[in-house]
């Protein structure tokens, strides 16, 4: 079955510290992943993608496939990071892609 | 604007009623999508259409809810005799097309309170 798993509904980190929001992923085929984030009355967008192998805000994340994982990480968090985050996989179906997006982890940084 | 577009930005209404929610994608996008967003649910997909295949409806939660997308543009997002369960916050995205890896742009989303 295609599905993608983010285990945690909130973190909470102080500012400084590192944060790591987890996303595995179910999937036979090869997958394309993504973060989208969702700021504070703000709408939901892309944050990155695997295949751009980009660090956006300082935020990076490796497709570890052994591990069927695609972690988001930053060394230091801001205040300005509290947002939701949601993993996403792009699978393939009936000729086309569509997306399958995790339930979300909202990360909140503390002063 | 250049973004996508979602109509009303809020929606109170009784239980039983019909509602309709629209979106206007991004001009040139063939692919769109509907979601559902809730506390303590994320984000649940509910239907898809890309060009003019036929759509994937195998999100949507009841036969109560059923979406439109006329002319390959405009979307209408249609859920009969509401229930208070489908309060929620419905979310439209549009992208290009349907190709591995495309990106998704998401509308300002449309507030449903359901009393």
């Amino acid at each position: 079955a295609q599905r993608v798993t983010q285990p945690e509904k909130l973190l909470s980190v102080f500012k400084g510290a590192p944060v790591e929001l987890k996303c595995n992923y179910s999937y036979s085929g090869s997958p394309e992943l993504f973060w989208y984030v969702q700021y504070s009355r703000q709408r939901l967008q892309l944050l990155l993608r695997h295949i751009s192998r980009e660090s956006i805000k300082g935020f990076t994340a490796d497709l570890n496939k052994g591990e069927t994982s695609f972690h988001l990480k930053k060394p230091f968090a801001q205040e300005e990071d509290s947002a939701m985050y949601y993993c996403a996989l792009s699978v393939h179906t009936s000729g086309t892609y569509k997306y399958i997006f995790g339930t979300g982890t909202r990360l909140k940084v503390l002063a | 604007g250049a973004g996508v577009s979602q109509s009303p930005s809020n929606k109170v209404t009784e239980k039983g009623k019909d509602v309709e929610l629209r979106c206007d994608p991004i001009s040139g996008h063939t692919a769109l999508y509907w979601y559902r967003q809730s506390l303590g649910q994320g984000l649940e997909f509910l239907i898809y259409f890309q060009g003019n295949s036929a759509p994937d409806k195998s999100g949507l939660p009841s036969d109560r809810f059923s979406a439109e997308r006329t002319g390959g543009s405009v979307s209408t997002l249609t859920i009969q005799r509401t229930q208070q369960e489908d309060s929620a916050v419905y979310l439209c995205a549009s992208s290009l097309n349907g190709d591995r890896g495309i990106v998704q742009f998401f509308g300002p989303g449309t507030r449903l309170t359901v009393l």
